[in-house]
Parts: structure tokens; C-alpha cells; sequence
């Protein structure tokens, strides 16, 4: 059965702290892995990984995927009250449908 | 605004009732996804769309069923409903039948008393 892991679940840090996001994954012809935010209600998208060892960033925000080990990292530097919010990982498992972790609640506190 | 839009954004009705979401995807996408988010099971795919057919089915309930109508819009119909089904329910749009970087509505909350 397909599976993709979150860790932390739940992550309290103070404003100015970096965070490290944990997504490992299991699943059958794997293409890409996706980052998403989700704040009050719809998740927005950060950034797809399809290939290992390439860094994707934007600003304070970067992701990497390791496919040998199975896992991507989300760091964020440089905390503000702004990204607390819910982190989820996805993988397409059939066609363009999406697993996704539980998901890492990130409170960023001032 | 992300230019999926979803109708209503909230909806509290009773065990037992029918309730139909409703999902505008961006202008230009093709293919819609429907979404459940419930507190003990994290987002679960519930059924995708493309271009007016079925293209996939997660763990959709045989009392839920959707279409997508020629102007692209799509239903989402929750019958018989029971307390478990209380979510958030979102759609989703893409351009293509297999992109999966797409865009999710606001989502609709469902409060079944």
C-alpha cells in the first residue's frame, strides 16, 4: 500500500528559528513529490521534486528530495508568524491522484 | 483567490439529508478532483473528472457521487448523510488529465447534526 510519513506532526518554534520538515514515502512507480501550505482553509502549492539531489527554492523556503533514501526535507529560515500554518506532503500514486501525509503543523510564536 | 471556486462554503444540515457541493475549476483547466478532510484521516482523494469523464476513484462512498457538466463545472452529491461525513470537502482543478501540481478551492465545510 502506497504511504507517505510526516514528522514532526506538530513543530513550535520562535520567530528568526529554521525548521527542518520530514517527508518520507513508500510507493510504486514513483514520479514526483509535492509540497503544499495550507493556512485557514485551501493548501497552496509550494514546490514539485522529481529529481534527487536538486534544490528547489523560493525565497526563505527551499525542498529537497533524496529518491535513494526516499525522503524529502522542507526548510524554512528565517521563521515568521506568517508560516505557521499546516505543511502537507503528497505523491501522485495512480495517475494524478495525490497521497498525502498527515501533515506538520508548524506555530511559529513572536 | 486561487480561481477554483467552491459553493457554500459552509453547509449544516441533518443525518439522513442529501447535500450537492459545487466546484468552478480555474478557467482553462480541464480536469476536477474532489478532496475529503476530516480531523482523524488527513486529506483522501474521493474521485477525479477530466474533460466531462471519470477519470479515477479513491474511497469514494457509494452514497457520494459527482459529475462534471459541460461547462466544466462539477458536482459533488452527498446522500443519506451520517455524522462521520462532517469534513472540509475540496475541489480541485488542473490544466491536464495527469498534472498533479494543481490548484484546490477554499472548500466547503460540512457540518452533519
Amino acid at each position: 500500500e502506497d504511504k507517505v510519513v510526516q514528522s514532526p506532526l506538530s513543530l513550535v518554534v520562535h520567530e528568526g528559528d529554521t525548521v527542518t520538515l520530514n517527508c518520507s514515502y513508500e510507493v510504486t512507480n514513483f514520479r514526483s513529490l509535492l509540497w503544499y501550505k495550507q493556512e485557514k482553509k485551501a493548501p497552496t502549492f509550494l514546490f514539485m521534486l522529481t529529481s534527487s539531489g536538486i534544490e528547489k527554492k523560493s525565497g526563505r523556503l527551499s525542498s529537497i528530495l533524496d529518491k535513494k533514501e526516499l525522503f524529502s526535507i522542507l526548510n524554512i529560515t528565517a521563521t515568521q508568524t506568517g508560516d505557521s500554518a499546516v505543511y502537507l506532503c503528497a505523491v501522485p500514486t495512480s495517475g494524478s491522484r495525490l497521497t498525502f501525509g498527515e501533515g506538520t503543523q508548524l506555530t511559529v510564536n513572536p | 483567490d486561487s480561481g477554483v471556486t467552491q459553493t457554500p462554503k459552509h453547509l449544516i444540515t441533518a443525518t439522513g439529508q442529501r447535500v450537492t457541493l459545487r466546484c468552478s475549476p480555474r478557467s482553462g483547466d480541464l480536469s476536477v478532483y474532489w478532496y475529503q478532510q476530516s480531523l482523524d484521516q488527513g486529506l483522501q482523494f474521493l474521485i477525479q473528472y477530466y474533460n466531462g469523464e471519470e477519470r479515477a476513484k479513491g474511497n469514494i462512498l457509494e452514497r457520494f457521487s459527482a459529475q462534471q457538466f459541460p461547462d466544466l463545472h462539477s458536482e459533488l452529491n452527498l446522500s443519506s448523510l451520517e455524522l462521520g461525513d462532517s469534513a472540509l470537502y475540496f475541489c480541485a482543478s488542473s490544466v491536464g488529465d495527469r498534472v498533479v501540481s494543481y490548484t484546490f478551492g477554499s472548500g466547503t465545510r460540512l457540518t452533519v447534526v
